[in-house]
């Protein structure tokens, strides 16, 4: 069974540039996650779906964050006109729903903002 | 403030030692797990344990719920065992259930 997918794997940027995070979820995992890892701290949730449907952004910064899971498959995770403060790993998770004790991680995005 | 609350923050051992990690939560605790990260990998679920004691291999997971703690006991460390544990708590809220994650124990052992 193939795990949680992410692309790219690393993204340097200047501030104020935009970048895309991909992530393609286990097959059949109804409920996927977005989490934010700064350096030396723990994962934080931006953002989850269950299907198409968004659950909770109430951590995505909407100003210059945003989340679609369009066909409740495939995510894409957009920042427009990075900051330094974004500089962070971007990690995709799912899990079935209710599942969130059996929750996959994929191997995340490295961002750096210069 | 930070709801969970993990030591140590590092600790270096050499291999064959063992090494015994905390985690605290600040809130009522429904259910938790203990998560593995390799640097600059994902992360790989070790237990999810709400209540009790919890054994895989060399490693031992307790949870006592109304002392909202728990720990993870690593026996006979070995060099692979090298990387951060997280723990966190399920938050279930009016959104939806969510893991509150820690900063972490980063782990190293010495040949």
């Amino acid at each position: 069974e193939a795990g949680v997918t992410q692309s790219p794997r690393y993204a340097v940027l200047q501030e104020g540039q935009a970048v895309s995070f991909w992530c393609d979820p286990i097959s059949g995992h109804d409920t996927l996650y977005w989490y934010q890892q700064p350096r030396d701290q723990g994962p934080q949730l931006l953002v989850y779906f269950r299907d198409e449907a968004v659950i909770d952004n109430s951590q995505l910064p909407s100003d210059r964050f945003s989340a679609v899971r369009p066909k409740g498959t495939n995510s894409t995770l957009k920042i427009q006109s990075a900051k330094q403060g974004d500089t962070a790993t971007y990690l995709c998770a799912s899990s079935t729903t209710g599942g969130v004790e059996t929750l996959y991680f994929g191997s995340g995005t490295r961002l750096t903002v210069l | 403030g930070q709801q969970v609350q993990q030591s140590p923050a590092s600790l270096v051992l050499q291999e064959g030692e063992n090494a015994e990690l905390q985690c605290n939560f600040s809130t009522s605790l429904n259910s938790m797990q203990w998560f593995y990260q390799r640097p600059g990998g994902s992360l790989v679920s070790l237990f999810y344990n709400p209540s009790g004691t919890k054994h895989s291999g060399r490693l031992t997971s307790t949870t006592v719920i109304k002392e909202r703690r728990s720990s993870l006991h690593i026996s006979s460390s070995q060099t692979t065992d090298s990387g951060t544990y997280l723990c966190a708590f399920l938050n279930y809220g009016s959104s939806g259930n969510k893991l509150i994650f820690g900063i972490g124990t980063l782990l190293s052992v010495k040949p």
